[in-house]
């Protein structure tokens, strides 16, 4: 039984260009939440979307970021035109269940933006 | 809103010693609390959980967490720390729509 699963694991980007992050939660869980973490900080909370659906958004910055969860195929973070402050690992988490449960989380895509 | 403090950014434990790691939340409902472990360049691994019940919870590697209810608290312990325990450690309640909310995460770091 696979865990959740990202990729890429590693993803540089230049400034301007576009990042896309993928997220495949573990079988059986129809739940996924980006969380984003900066140097010497915790994780913050960015999204938690259902299949098709955007729950919560309250994390997401307002601009250049977006989250879909399709019907079909993994779960994408999108970031327009990055900035040297998106370098971040950025984790997704999968449940089975809405609350209370636990998070199951992925290795992680380490973003680095020159 | 919710929160969750973990006052040691750092600490250093010898092998074979016992490790307390310190958490304290702000939430208003009954918490629901997690303890994370991360090793570098790692995803974050579920140490335990309490939802209800019991307020000593035992969980993987050895590790335990009492919640008390009256101190906001949530601290975990190992009553003796392997050198393979090197990480960093996250607290975290969850709160809203599933989400959950960390603290900034102590340090670990064991001496031989």
């Amino acid at each position: 039984n696979a865990g959740v699963m990202q990729n890429p694991r590693h993803l540089v980007r230049r400034r301007g260009q576009e990042a896309r992050l993928r997220c495949s939660p573990m079988k059986g869980h129809s739940h996924v939440y980006w969380y984003r973490q900066l140097p010497e900080e915790g994780l913050k909370f960015m999204v938690y979307l259902q299949k098709e659906n955007i729950i919560d958004e309250s994390g997401m910055p307002k601009e250049r970021f977006s989250a879909e969860f399709p019907k079909e195929g993994p779960s994408i973070l999108r970031i327009q035109q990055v900035v040297r402050g998106d370098s971040a690992a950025y984790f997704c988490a999968s449940s089975p269940l809405r609350e209370p449960n636990e998070q199951f989380f992925g290795p992680g895509t380490r973003l680095t933006v020159l | 809103a919710q929160s969750v403090t973990q006052p040691d950014i750092h600490i250093t434990v010898s092998e074979g010693a016992s490790l307390e790691l310190r958490c304290n939340y702000s939430y208003g409902a009954t918490p629901y609390l997690f303890w994370y472990v991360q090793s570098p360049g790692q995803g974050l691994q579920l140490l335990l959980k309490y939802f209800s019940g019991d307020t000593l919870v035992q969980g993987i590697k050895g590790f335990e967490a009492e919640f008390k209810r009256s101190q906001s608290s949530f601290n975990l312990r190992k009553p003796s720390v392997h050198w393979s325990d090197a990480a960093e450690y996250f607290c975290a309640v969850l709160s809203g729509y599933s989400t959950l909310t960390f603290g900034k995460g102590t340090m670990l770091l064991v001496s031989p």
